[in-house]
């Protein structure tokens, strides 16, 4: 079973700023690492699937990085709002296993 | 269907007794996966159908969970005599390919809020 970090656990921005965070994981055995939002009372979604190591994808203000040689990977949020309050999940797989997520990172945005 | 559907969205039961929690996958997404989230906990992974069999079932806590699959569409997940720390939210996803495809991106249900008193 892969171990997922996730940090911060939980984040308190005001309306405006920038933010990021982080997602560790094991290097060895990688295949993809999926990056997905999950907002109070809803389902999970997914955002971001990357592969490449160097991969960086966008979708509006919020990107991501990828380094597969050391296991990590960054989610960055610009001009963070209220509508982006939400638990934000990675999942890393290595080949034919089953996404395993970290436990999140808890977004909250003040107005 | 248009999305993931789950039934019931929430189950109340007193220890003890039997649940079954259904999951409507998307039309034609042949990997379906049960995960569920405990109260101050991350996803945790149960189980995932390719078709109707279970490559892996490494998640399921014990012997009283069970699931599983049928023609290739619907699947149940079974908790036989429930115990408190059952209680959690049931997620159920699939993914049009297995987890090693290029087509494993997961679309997720609403889930189902299982409460055991």
């Amino acid at each position: 079973i892969l171990n997922v970090e996730q940090s911060p656990q939980s984040l308190h921005v005001q309306e405006g700023d920038s933010t990021n965070f982080t997602c560790s994981f094991p290097s060895s055995n990688f295949y993809a690492l999926h990056w997905y939002r999950w907002e109070t009372a809803k389902s999970p979604e997914a955002l971001f699937v990357m592969t490449l190591n160097g991969d960086e994808k966008k979708k509006g203000r919020i990107s991501a990085t990828l380094n597969t040689k050391e296991g990590y990977s960054y989610l960055y949020i610009k001009g963070s709002q209220p509508e982006d309050s939400a638990t934000y999940l990675c999942a890393p797989n290595s080949g034919n296993t089953p996404l395993v997520f970290g436990k999140g990172t808890r977004l909250s945005v003040i107005a | 269907g248009a999305g993931v559907s789950q039934s019931p969205s929430n189950k109340v039961t007193e220890k003890g007794k039997d649940v079954e929690l259904r999951c409507d996958p998307i039309s034609g997404h042949t990997a379906l996966y049960w995960y569920r989230q405990s109260l101050g906990q991350g996803l945790e992974f149960l189980i995932y159908f390719q078709g109707n069999s279970a490559p892996d079932k490494s998640g399921l806590p014990s012997d009283r969970f069970s699931a599983e699959r049928t023609g290739g569409s619907v699947s149940t997940l079974t908790i036989q005599r429930t115990q408190q720390e059952d209680s959690a939210v049931y997620l159920c996803a699939s993914s049009l390919g297995g987890p090693g495809s290029g087509a494993n991106v997961l679309t997720f249900g609403a889930g189902s809020r299982l409460t055991v008193l």
